[in-house]
């Protein structure tokens, strides 16, 4: 099994600046996923994270506005670029399906 | 492209009783994976079972049992003898492996009642 922790775990932010949300997992996986949610919504995958390669975004996300690491087998980074109250979601991380980290609230103003 | 569908915004059901959550989902794979996730307020995500498309048995666990009808594409989650702690949003999701991404359909909201 695998525990997944994220940071922070909520934040406020003013519109027009970047938050980067840290996973943090206890074993090694080969892909991590990063969903959002609106508000009341279900998930929504933004991206998956190799470790070695470029992220894969889904249709709807681009780079520029969430760009990800992934230096190694154990952690993730998704940054909310020049945010704006849209942006205002749950982020959370994936290990697979049966790992998930405990989502990071954010609210932008 | 694969689609997941909960028809059913919001349930309610007494405590002790048993209730039976829908999903529908479509896609042309031929092998892949259903779950069902529960999220309380606390927003985490607990995976309550799951079951594979190749498997014809349902899966149980405890006192939450899956209906999975291949043909029709449809996998029900039935959670019996209620308890007042079951009161979450319930996302039905699917994937071709254990390791892929997710869809997730758009969740039923159930209320447990004394």
């Amino acid at each position: 099994s695998a525990v997944i922790s994220q940071k922070p775990s909520r934040d406020i932010c003013q519109r027009g600046t970047s938050l980067t949300i840290q996973c943090q997992v206890d074993s090694q996986v080969t892909m991590m996923f990063w969903y959002r949610q609106q508000p009341g919504q279900s998930l929504t995958l933004i991206a998956t994270a190799n470790q070695g390669s470029e992220a894969t975004y889904e249709s709807g996300f681009v780079i520029d506005k969430f760009p990800i690491s992934r230096p190694n087998l154990t952690f993730s980074t998704l940054t909310v670029s020049n945010m704006s109250p849209e942006d205002s979601s749950i982020y959370l991380c994936s290990a697979g399906a049966q790992y998930f980290g405990p989502g990071t609230r954010l609210l932008v103003l | 492209a694969q689609t997941v569908t909960q028809s059913q915004p919001e349930m309610s059901v007494q405590e002790a009783e048993t209730v039976t959550l829908s999903c529908t989902y479509d896609t042309s794979e031929s092998d892949y994976y259903l779950f069902w996730y529960k999220q309380p307020p606390s927003r985490q995500m607990i995976l309550v079972i799951r079951q594979e498309a190749y498997k014809q048995q349902n899966a149980t666990e405890n006192r939450f049992s899956v209906n999975f009808q291949k043909a029709a594409k449809s996998f029900s989650l039935k959670i019996s003898d209620s308890q007042l702690g079951d009161a979450a949003m319930y996302f039905c999701a699917f994937n071709t492996g254990t390791a892929s991404k997710l869809t997730f359909g758009t969740g039923t909201r159930l209320q447990v009642t004394l």
